[in-house]
């Protein structure tokens, strides 16, 4: 089975640029989570996705940050402009459906290390 | 306020020793608690998933802990190897309408020849 596929890898830019970051999830996961972890830090989670609908975006930053998942498959995050405090790395995850009663395993990609300089 | 706190920070042991990790929170309404493990460069991946009910689970030589009355879990790597340097994220899931996933900010272990 494939896992979470994120791109790209690394990305360095200059404050006030724009960057995107791209993920495809586990085929058949209507579940993606996007989540930003500070070096040294748990990850935070920024959105969460339902198939192509929001379900949580209370602690994205929605000035600068935004997110999409128009097909229910693939979702890109992008930030514009950027700040030097968004360095970090952005992870995708993705899982089943929710269940009613069944535990929910979410499934990581590698991330995607920004540094904003 | 949803809190999970682990111990130490960071923690360096000789290759072939044990070592325990702690995990406290405060999370509410309590659903599941996870131990992921973090390699450098790479996405957390599940070692363990207990619910309520579970008072310990094992993963090879991975074996975590649950107290749900003193909010605490713990994770002990037996015979530790060099591959099990890494950091490891305590994750507390609270299921309110919509599941939340609260995150420890992870020990930082290294296993040294």
């Amino acid at each position: 089975e494939a896992g979470v596929a994120q791109s790209p890898r690394y990305k360095i830019i200059e404050k006030r640029q724009s960057v995107a970051f791209w993920c495809n999830p586990i085929s058949g996961h209507a579940t993606l989570y996007w989540y930003q972890q500070i070096l040294g830090q748990g990850p935070k989670l920024l959105i969460q996705f339902q198939n192509n609908g929001v379900v949580d975006d209370s602690q994205l930053p929605k000035d600068r940050f935004s997110a999409e998942r128009l097909k229910g498959v693939d979702s890109t995050l992008k930030i514009q402009p950027a700040k030097l405090e968004d360095s970090a790395v952005y992870l995708c995850a993705s899982s089943l459906a929710r269940t009613s009663g069944r535990i929910r395993e979410q499934y990581f990609g590698p991330g995607t290390r920004l540094t904003v300089t | 306020k949803n809190q999970v706190e682990q111990s130490p920070q960071s923690l360096i042991i000789l290759e072939g020793k044990n070592c325990t990790l702690q995990c406290n929170y405060t999370v509410s309404p309590f659903s599941n608690l996870r131990w992921y493990k973090q390699d450098t460069g790479r996405g957390p991946v599940s070692l363990t998933i207990m619910t309520f009910s579970e008072n310990t689970k094992s993963n090879g030589r991975y074996t975590a802990t649950l107290d749900a009355d003193t909010k605490q879990s713990s994770l002990h790597i037996t015979a530790s190897q060099l591959s099990d340097s890494a950091s490891y994220i305590c994750v507390v899931i609270s299921n309110f309408g919509n599941e939340k996933l609260t995150f420890g900010t992870g020990t930082r272990l290294t296993i040294i020849p």
